[in-house]
């Protein structure tokens, strides 16, 4: 069964710090993965999408990794900053299933 | 990127009445729509697949009489959520394929069942 996994489910850091968001994925047969935030009764927004050929993608303060081989991609944030606070989602698309599978969520808050 | 837009955007019924949900491609063509319910404090789960001009297909435990799903157009799908309850109440998404397999994600719907 595809799952799509992130840890930690919660965290709290100090603006300016750096951090790290991991998603974890049961299948390496992925068409793609792809961050997205997901502000408080707000919908989506996308952050960034990797697709399956590619390591990494970059936008701004973020950077995200993929490595199919391990099933895990990061999400990296520099510099955090009190509008980062949010909820950030992993979705992963599964090359058999086709279907784009969600993980339960990271809610991160950085404290001013 | 390309835009879904839903309709309403909240919506607040008496139980026992039905909801329409709408979702649309605003510019380009969705031979797949997807549709997602989101519970507080809970990630979006898929509900179904819809594709144009056929039947959607839905996700186990999914009853597929309560949420009723039209892809009459390349670019509308709607969910009809019958006979809400309260239980329903809950954050729907829809979601567009385009032909060359990108995704976008419609803003919601928040439906709460009184």
């Amino acid at each position: 069964k595809q799952e799509v996994t992130q840890i930690p489910a919660a965290l709290s850091v100090p603006e300016g710090e750096n951090l790290v968001l991991n998603c974890s994925f049961t299948d390496s047969a992925i068409y793609n993965l792809q961050w997205f935030r997901q502000d408080p009764g707000k919908g989506l927004t996308s952050l960034l999408l990797i697709q399956s050929s590619q390591r990494e993608q970059t936008s701004g303060r973020l950077n995200a990794s993929l490595d199919k081989s391990s099933g895990r991609s990061t999400l990296y944030i520099a510099a955090s900053q009190p509008g980062d606070s949010a909820t950030y989602l992993c979705a992963v698309r599964y090359t058999s299933y086709d279907k784009v599978i969600f993980g339960p969520g990271t809610s991160l808050s950085v404290i001013p | 990127g390309a835009v879904v837009s839903q309709h309403p955007s909240w919506v607040i019924c008496k139980s026992g009445t039905s909801v329409k949900i709408e979702c649309r491609s605003l510019d380009f063509q969705a031979t797949t729509m997807f549709w997602y319910r989101q519970f507080p404090k809970q990630s979006l789960m898929l509900m179904a697949t819809s594709n144009e001009g056929s039947k959607a297909t839905y996700e186990q435990g999914v009853e597929k009489d309560k949420f009723l799903i039209n892809h009459a157009s390349l670019t509308l799908s709607t969910l009809t959520v019958t006979s809400a309850h309260p239980e329903d109440s809950s954050f729907y998404i829809c979601s567009a394929r385009l032909p060359n397999n990108e995704q976008f994600f419609g803003p919601g719907t928040r439906l709460t069942v009184l």
